[in-house]
């Protein structure tokens, strides 16, 4: 059980929109602490997608977003391709357990 | 470029102690970052483990405390991590990563390749 929930699945055709939801608690996200989102491709190290809430690091494209709200967290992909095909996680901080991770989405491309 | 690498024996006997290293390479461990081990069980979600500074503060996971160590060696521009009394729940693919603290948020945006440790008998 994670201490931020993530849907364990979400999926989309290519060109449309998907939305991963992030939810947490008054000790981390709701708390003000920043969230980050990471991409997993099959076999590879977590990639920083989104820092503090909704910046992107460079080389990420801006069909990629963040977002936030109150305790809970979104990233958004429009445009969707095949290359988004990965795992997400989300991570924020939480004032009793440290840095902790949502249980990660899959999302796959139709 | 930073680049981490993780180096340590991939089999592990249950009951024993699991020793991790990580290389930084194009930045020094000794700047203003902290470093962190986090893993990844076969099939499963990340778990944070425990970071460090580089003056030696540290912080740890609350549940993994009790049989987790982690170090610096700034003479080797290297971490470390030890983990003792191991048992099939610590197999897991383990990571070193910085968190950056010249970003916003501090986000953990350089990340070593990972590698597997099984406990196993």
């Amino acid at each position: 059980q994670s201490v931020l929930t993530q849907p364990p699945s979400v999926s989309g055709a290519p060109g449309q929109r998907v939305t991963i939801s992030c939810t947490g608690s008054s000790s981390n996200i709701g708390a003000g602490f920043d969230v980050h989102w990471y991409q997993q491709l099959p076999g590879t190290a977590p990639k920083l997608l989104i820092h503090g809430n909704i910046n992107r690091p460079s080389g990420v494209p801006d069909r990629i977003s963040g977002s936030k709200s109150g305790t809970s967290a979104s990233l958004a992909i429009t445009g969707l391709q095949a290359e988004d095909e990965a795992d997400y996680y989300c991570q924020s901080f939480d004032s009793r357990l440290n840095w902790v991770f949502g249980g990660g989405t899959k999302l796959t491309v139709l | 470029q930073v680049q981490l690498q993780e180096s340590g024996p991939g089999l592990v006997k249950p009951s024993g102690t699991l020793s991790l290293a990580c290389a930084v390479s194009g930045d020094s461990i000794s700047t203003s970052h902290w470093w962190s081990w986090v893993r990844q069980p076969p099939g499963k979600g990340l778990e944070w483990i425990a970071g460090i500074y580089h003056s030696g503060s540290t912080s740890y996971n609350p549940s993994l405390r009790t049989r987790v160590t982690i170090s610096v060696d700034k003479s080797k521009n290297q971490l470390s991590l030890k983990v003792s009394s191991v048992t099939a729940a610590d197999t897991a693919v383990y990571y070193c990563a910085r968190e950056n603290h010249s970003t916003s948020g501090t986000p953990f945006d350089c990340w070593g390749q990972g590698t597997l440790v099984t406990v196993s008998s």
